[in-house]
């Protein structure tokens, strides 16, 4: 197995445009979910999905990030617009089911300048 | 929610010493606890785990006990190596919510010197 494929692995944006981070999860895996991490903040959770559903999204900083999963097999994380705080590296995972552990993709390292 | 607490946050020892991590957890309800590893420029790595119904679990060099009562979980890292230098972080999970959505401690940044 690939393990969790995230892409791109690094992004550099202006401020304003549009971002969008993209996973592919284990296949198998039902549970889906997007992390943040920076060095103040450590790691946060955004969002995740259960079944393609997404399950609790209150950790969406705000209007400007969405994510969908629109098949088992595919996420999107979007940014519009950025902003230079949104530079950090965000990680994507999967797992089996609701009682184990993750497997975390490489993760995008995203710069917004 | 659940609140996890990891202490220390850094940790240095010597090559060959052992290596002591510990978390604390809020909700009686979570009833699985991971431990991840992170390299430099990497994502988080799984490299064991516990459930509340175990009191120890040990996989070769790492091993993990669990304390119910007290709400408190360790990894312990013996005969440490230079390639054990990481970040670490535990996690606690409800499994009876809705979906596994795991509470992440802060990390310990471990240094083994040569």
């Amino acid at each position: 197995d690939a393990g969790v494929i995230q892409s791109p692995r690094h992004e550099v944006t202006e401020m304003g445009q549009e971002v969008t981070l993209r996973c592919k999860p284990i296949s198998g895996h039902n549970s889906l979910f997007w992390y943040r991490q920076t060095m103040m903040r450590g790691l946060e959770l955004l969002i995740y999905f259960n079944n393609n559903v997404p399950i609790d999204d209150s950790g969406m900083p705000e209007d400007r990030f969405s994510a969908k999963m629109p098949n088992a097999s595919f996420s999107t994380l979007k940014i519009q617009p950025s902003e230079p705080r949104d530079s950090a590296v965000y990680f994507c995972a999967s797992s089996r089911d609701r009682d184990y552990g993750y497997t975390f993709g490489s993760g995008t390292r995203l710069t917004v300048v | 929610g659940e609140n996890v607490e990891q202490h220390p946050s850094t940790l240095s020892v010597q090559e060959g010493d052992s290596a002591v991590i510990k978390c604390t957890y809020s909700d009686s309800a979570s009833n699985y606890f991971p431990w991840y590893k992170q390299e430099l420029g990497k994502g988080p790595q799984l490299i064991i785990d516990i459930r509340s119904n175990v009191g120890e679990k040990k996989d070769q060099r790492i091993a993990v006990t669990l304390n119910k009562t007290a709400k408190h979980f360790s990894l312990h890292i013996t005969e440490t190596q230079p390639e054990d230098s990481a970040v670490y972080f535990c996690a606690a999970l409800t499994s009876n919510t809705n979906a596994g959505k795991s509470t992440f401690g802060d990390g310990t940044t471990l240094t083994v010197k040569p």
